[in-house]
């Protein structure tokens, strides 16, 4: 099964609503990455946070992160139409440096 | 400066041919992944290369795959005796250095069909 698994699958919104997106994961890290792909090609990282971190910032991007409870979420605050994309969580497990594992993605809509 | 890139940005093959996909990192990282993406899927980790250590190609899903970095820079991955289960978007990626803690630099992918 994934390591990352986002919830939910698919999100769809108004423009300037706030998005939320969930990532749960099954086994220790080093720390977790959201990533961003437009019409299913190549990647962009939006922010990573370590096993020690809590909450990180970026912008309009808000990410937690609860170790006890093995999830993470990403939160998009004012969202725009260009925010549109699929959202994915790749965790770096503890014991490994390179190896990140992706869940299957949050595919977030905003309507203008 | 110019980004990772991928050639070709699209292939479409026949069962049972083989193909190679061409990825050029960015200069100076010398960490390169190979990742596959199948339809509405996350990534599926397939090799790394780390400057001259051997590589990782623990992702590898079968021996019809093979990948090579040349010169530590530019990476071919080869799959031979095509499948259609093989049609994807394939992904390179590039990082600075050896650890997972760096940022991973993706390239715009090339989406393989096999007919």
């Amino acid at each position: 099964s994934q390591q990352g698994e986002e919830d939910p699958q698919a999100l769809s919104i108004q423009e300037g609503e706030n998005a939320t997106m969930n990532c749960s994961y099954k086994t220790s890290i080093n720390n977790l990455q959201w990533y961003r792909q437009n019409s299913g090609r190549g990647l962009v990282h939006l922010i990573l946070i370590r096993s020690n971190e809590r909450e990180k910032h970026s912008g309009r991007l808000r990410v937690t992160l609860d170790t006890s409870k093995k999830s993470s979420s990403l939160l998009i605050t004012a969202s725009r139409a260009a925010d549109t994309a699929s959202y994915f969580c790749a965790t770096l497990q503890r014991g490994s440096n390179y190896k990140l594992t992706f869940g299957k993605g949050t595919l977030l809509t905003v309507n203008p | 400066g110019a980004g990772v890139s991928q050639s070709p940005s699209n292939k479409v093959t026949e069962k049972g041919k083989d193909v190679e996909l061409r990825c050029d990192p960015i200069s100076g990282h010398t960490a390169l992944y190979w990742y596959r993406q199948s339809l509405g899927q996350g990534l599926e980790f397939l090799i790394y290369f780390q400057g001259n250590s051997a590589p990782d190609k623990s992702g590898l899903p079968s021996d019809r795959f093979s990948a090579e970095r040349t010169g530590g820079s530019v990476s071919t991955l080869t799959i031979q005796r095509t499948q259609q289960e093989d049609s994807a978007v394939y992904l390179c990626a590039s990082s600075l250095s050896l650890a997972g803690l760096d940022t991973q630099y993706f390239g715009p992918g090339t989406r393989l069909t096999v007919l």
